[in-house]
């Protein structure tokens, strides 16, 4: 199973917005709604950002937002923070009881 | 609240196993699939293993079917991961995550325990 293509790097200004992607086969993100984002800090375990594409657990802030067309999958970051700065992970359900990662994004909070 | 704690990890010479182990608290442990999944030094993370709430099914990634086997105690809220015939390029810190729900993405997550395989 290959991993999910994201952009090495990605940054934005305080206050705006920045667009994270996710692309897979039809295989693993355009074949299922199980999409999910994790935030990692360094030395850190990630946290859940969303899952199933679109959902947030509580206590994660609606500046975060999930989406996905065809096989891409995305993340949007709004109302950029310095604490933002953090890599982040796609991963989604690749069928038959396996789940592929994609080869995260470090995120530049500028 | 939920707590995910990882032991075992430590430097392992090539070919030797190794057991990891974690210990789960502040939830109905049997009621959720659990996972391993392992993030090698500077690197990405890399699903390994899930094994379902009753512990009735088990899966591995390619890269580790055949050596590394996942499983859990219901009964004392644990969930082992058996690592044999370790190689270099094992070496990763290995989290035990909980699931969301059957498929959907990983809401709970340990410190990690690393492994480290050199001679």
């Amino acid at each position: 199973q290959s991993a999910l293509t994201q952009p090495p790097s990605a940054s934005g200004s305080l206050g705006q917005s920045v667009t994270i992607s996710c692309t897979g086969t039809s295989s693993d993100v355009g074949g299922h709604k199980y999409v999910s984002w994790y935030q990692q800090y360094p030395g850190k375990a990630p946290k859940l950002l969303t899952y199933e594409v679109s959902k947030r657990p509580s206590g994660v802030p609606d500046r975060f937002s999930g989406s996905k067309s065809g096989n891409t999958a995305s993340l949007t970051v709004s109302g950029l923070q310095a604490e933002d700065e953090a890599d982040y992970y796609c991963s989604s359900y690749a069928g038959s009881n396996n789940w592929v990662f994609g080869g995260g994004t470090k995120l530049t909070v500028l | 609240q939920v707590q995910l704690v990882e032991s075992g990890g430590g430097v392992v010479q090539p070919g030797r196993p190794l057991r990891l182990s974690c210990a789960a608290s502040g939830f109905t442990f049997r009621s959720y699939g659990m996972h391993w999944v392992r993030q090698a030094p500077g690197k990405g993370l890399e699903w390994v293993a899930v094994i379902w709430n009753d512990g009735s099914n088990q899966y591995h990634a390619d890269s580790v079917k055949g050596r590394i086997t996942i499983s859990r105690d219901n009964s004392k809220n644990t969930l082992d991961l058996q690592m044999n015939s370790l190689r270099a390029e094992d070496t990763a810190v290995y989290f035990c995550v909980r699931e969301v729900g059957p498929f959907s993405g990983f809401d709970y997550w340990g410190q990690g325990a690393l492994v480290t395989v050199r001679s």
